[in-house]
């Protein structure tokens, strides 16, 4: 079946460590997309990427990384600099950029202990 | 300032009572207006796309509509499994998706 995975499910972070959050899709999608969702609050664009090798900054990138080496796969790294990481990260990816289709992932909730 | 509204917050329903959820979104280059529902804990699932006023979508027992300023997601004798977050979101000019706050719906029995 076609998708988009995210692992792991659930994360615990130290303070001052980095870690590393995975996202996979096969549905052969150009365009692939984080975002942060705070207890009622909407969805908050972190980074995105509309191919393969290039990615941007979205709204809140500060204290985040990523890469795009594969089609496949934008993994996010929530660096230490990101001083408040509690929260439940999506992972979305949509055939082209400029798409509103998006297929998202069953997300990953961090928790700073 | 929030480039999507939605309202309300909450609504609280009785099965089979009829509603709407509304949102506003930034009138200038709109090119789509994107409904989505998302159930507690789990990534959200499209629900509807719309592109100019006067536009329809329905899907069972959910009807989208937009005007020039807004967008409602309509709800029909609604039931329990109904009960969700939905969230509204657009995508103007060359910008990504950016998503409303939701509306969290609850449908009593």
């Amino acid at each position: 079946d076609g998708g988009i995975t995210q692992s792991p499910k659930y994360l615990f972070r130290k303070e001052g460590q980095n870690v590393t959050l995975s996202c996979e899709q096969n549905l052969n999608h150009d365009a692939m997309y984080w975002y942060r969702q705070d207890p009622g609050q909407g969805l908050r664009l972190i980074y995105y990427s509309q191919i393969v090798n290039d990615f941007q900054k979205g709204d809140i990138a500060e204290g985040y990384s990523v890469s795009r080496e594969k089609k496949e796969s934008f993994p996010l790294t929530v660096t230490s600099a990101q001083k408040n990481p509690t929260a439940f990260y999506l992972c979305a990816s949509s055939i082209h950029w400029g798409t509103g289709e998006a297929f998202f992932g069953q997300g990953t909730r961090l928790t700073v202990v | 300032e929030d480039q999507v509204t939605q309202s309300p917050e909450a609504l609280r329903l009785q099965e089979g009572e009829s509603s709407s959820l509304n949102c506003s979104y930034t009138v200038s280059g709109l090119r789509g207006l994107f409904w989505y529902r998302q159930d507690p804990g789990k990534g959200p699932e499209f629900l509807f796309t719309l592109y100019s006023a006067g536009e329809e979508k329905e899907k069972e027992r959910l009807k989208a509509t937009l005007t020039k300023k807004e967008s409602f997601l309509h709800i029909t004798a609604p039931k329990p499994e109904d009960s969700a977050t939905y969230l509204c979101a657009e995508i103007s000019g060359n910008t990504p998706l950016v998503f409303g706050k939701g509306t969290r719906l609850s449908v009593i029995a």
